[in-house]
């Protein structure tokens, strides 16, 4: 099976900007998060799709947005970005409750 | 709140010495999993396993061996024979509904 895809894999964007990031879920696997990771705060959950509803949802503004389509493939969003938005933006697929398998990530700077 | 501690945050060895990561985890749940995640330089998480809260057995995989005490709440990752390829950052991950990860452990295996 292929494994979780994302992308892009790098991104610059400006303060003020919004960015979309996208994630393919491992053939099968309904259920998508979405984290953060950052040096200072390290892994942050921000949210997590099942059949297209939000199960789950971090500690995050609302800036931070997200959906999933009827094929599991996921978008997170992020409107008026600002400095400290950047990091590297992790998603994971999952089938139900079980490990999670992570993608390379987005890498989102921005300036 | 469940809360998931790290309390290593970097560990040198030598290569062929054993070493153990700790985790201890805060919850009241009864029902619940942990995990060990793995992030070698290049980023990418890699599970390592899975453990429900009510199979308390010892696992070991390899050079790998886990011990799970619920009395203590912790459950501690050791690596056997260690190998300048285990160098990476590792994450435990305790889920229920969420998930929370630990801050991370970077282990540097020097050869």
């Amino acid at each position: 099976k292929a494994g979780v895809t994302q992308t892009p894999r790098y991104l610059i964007k400006t303060r003020g900007q919004q960015v979309t990031l996208s994630c393919s879920p491992i053939s099968g696997h309904r259920s998508v998060s979405w984290y953060q990771q950052t040096p200072g705060q390290g892994l942050q959950f921000l949210f997590e799709y099942f059949s297209e509803t939000q199960r789950n949802k971090g500690n995050f503004p609302g800036r931070f947005s997200g959906r999933q389509f009827s094929n599991s493939r996921s978008e997170m969003n992020v409107s008026t970005l600002e400095l400290g938005d950047s990091a590297l933006y992790l998603c994971a697929s999952s089938f139900e409750t079980d490990e999670q398998y992570f993608g390379p990530g987005t890498r989102l700077t921005v300036t | 709140a469940q809360k998931v501690t790290q309390a290593q945050t970097e560990i040198s060895v030598v290569e062929k010495e054993d070493v153990t990561l700790d985790c201890v985890y805060e919850t009241r749940d009864t029902t619940y999993y942990l995990f060990w995640y793995k992030q070698p330089p290049s980023g990418e998480l890699v599970f390592l396993i899975r453990r429900n809260s009510f199979d308390e057995q010892n696992e070991i995989s390899g050079r790998y061996s886990w011990n799970f005490q619920k009395s203590t709440s912790s459950f501690n990752f050791t690596i056997t024979a260690s190998q300048v390829v285990d160098s990476a950052v590792y994450f435990c991950v305790y889920n229920f509904n969420k998930f929370y990860f630990g801050s991370g452990t970077k282990l540097n295996v020097k050869p």
